[in-house]
């Protein structure tokens, strides 16, 4: 119950594409919705991120939609570039800690 | 503003050793959480430090363990090391509990021979 489900595993897209990453919750308690992006070596970094009483946020080329009933939400990049190919991970917060959920992670490879 | 960082970055032990890492949250962040990754598990949550208590913790043995300091600064330690417990361990601070927002810091590679 308490899982994220992320798909794809693995995604391609060629230059100036959209690249869409989906996840999927059971557990209605998570009130918090982030995408973290991550390079070889690094850290996660925060992306964007949501709550459920919104249903899409865009920051540039980055889009959350939200699907409250569906227990869903989705990455979309826009135009997406070679600089954007990382692994994308979703999560999910837990009620009222700070116990980040993460979905297993999606390897974005963009061709130039 | 200087972001979240963690020392040191690799190691290398072997089993039976014990580990300690540090972290140190952005500043004015008072949570720190702490999370491993390793491929065939992903990222898994170990525990959460705040006000300098453990607020919450994952399914972890016990020989993981963890403290926070009155600077927000944390730390935390593997005992009896196992090969298993060669991942990426990275820490996240956040400004308060429960407001979302947390930033990672590049992690410390551990290698257990």
């Amino acid at each position: 119950q308490q899982q994220v489900k992320q798909s794809p595993q693995s995604l391609i897209v060629q230059k100036g594409g959209i690249s869409i990453i989906n996840c999927a919750y059971e557990n209605t308690a998570f009130d918090y919705f982030p995408w973290y992006q991550q390079f070889p070596g690094k850290g996660p970094a925060l992306l964007i991120a949501i709550r459920p009483d919104v249903s899409e946020k865009k920051e540039g080329r980055f889009t959350i939609s939200f699907n409250k009933s569906a227990k869903q939400f989705s990455l979309h990049i826009m135009d997406s570039q070679p600089g954007d190919s990382a692994t994308y991970f979703c999560a999910a917060l837990f009620g009222a800690t700070n116990k980040l959920i993460f979905g297993t992670g999606t390897l974005l490879a963009v061709q130039p | 503003k200087a972001g979240v960082t963690q020392t040191p970055r690799y190691l290398i032990k072997t089993r039976g050793q014990q580990v300690t890492l540090s972290c140190s949250p952005i500043s004015g962040h008072r949570s720190v959480s702490w999370y491993q990754q390793t491929p065939g598990q992903g990222l898994q949550f170990l525990f959460e430090y705040f006000s300098e208590t453990q607020r919450n913790k994952g399914n972890f043995p016990g020989r993981f363990s963890g403290r926070q300091f009155s600077n927000s600064r944390s730390e935390m330690n593997v005992s009896t090391l196992e090969l298993g417990d060669s991942a990426l361990y990275l820490c996240a601070s956040s400004r308060d509990r429960g407001y979302g927002e947390q930033f990672f810091g590049p992690g410390t590679r551990l290698t257990v021979l």
